[in-house]
């Protein structure tokens, strides 16, 4: 088992380009959910989706879409990329928020927007 | 509004000299706390998932343990390769699995 993957791990865009963010899981997992990390701010959540079809609305939003067309599969992109969202961005997926729910996170995409 | 308190921000340690992270939290109703160990340029690993106050969980020179307000992680002579960030993390019932994280506490062991 992979467990999370995550393309690309390095990305450099220059203000306005539009880039999509893959993340990939083999557990056979429900839920999954995008996260950035920035220093001092800890881990805040973006989007998630609780299964294929479904997505919704983290603690910050803005500036992302996401979709969740396969189960295995939640891609995050940013349509119109500002110097705001250069981040390290971390996909996780777990098995539902029922028993033993931890979650499994990706290794991360460094996004650096000029 | 959940949040999750955790310090110090930084600890270094000698090898083999204990000691204890603080995690303080409020949340509307604890579904679960979680720890997690990150390395630099890494995702987070899981280590423990504690549900009620009073429990307690260890995995090799770590003990987690909890109240109902706040979580320590207890670290027991520690190695040089104990090194990493260490994050808390809570959920509230209902909240469809999201977590709320702390920022972390970056500890660093010496030899």
């Amino acid at each position: 088992n992979a467990g999370v993957t995550q393309t690309p791990k390095f990305r450099v865009l220059k203000t306005g380009q539009s880039m999509t963010l893959l993340c990939a899981q083999d557990m056979n997992h429900e839920y999954m959910y995008w996260y950035r990390q920035d220093p001092g701010m800890g881990l805040r959540l973006i989007h998630y989706s609780v299964g294929e079809g479904t997505t919704a609305k983290g603690e910050v939003p803005d500036g992302y879409n996401v979709s969740r067309l396969k189960k295995q599969n939640f891609l995050l992109g940013l349509e119109s990329a500002a110097p705001s969202q250069t981040s390290v961005y971390f996909c996780a997926s777990t098995e539902t928020d029922a028993g033993n729910n931890e979650q499994f996170f990706g290794p991360g995409t460094r996004l650096t927007v000029l | 509004e959940d949040q999750v308190t955790q310090s110090p921000e930084a600890l270094r340690l000698q090898e083999g000299e204990s000691s204890s992270l603080n995690c303080s939290y409020t949340v509307s109703g604890l579904r679960g706390l979680f720890w997690y160990r990150q390395d630099p340029g890494k995702g987070p690993e899981f280590l423990f998932t504690l549900y009620s106050a009073g429990e307690e969980k260890e995995k090799e020179r770590l003990k987690a343990t909890l109240t109902k307000k706040e979580s320590f992680l207890h670290i027991t002579a520690p190695k040089p390769e104990d090194s990493a960030t260490y994050l808390c993390a809570v959920q509230a019932w209902g909240s469809q699995g999201n977590l709320i994280f702390g920022k972390g506490t970056k500890l660093s062991v010496k030899p």
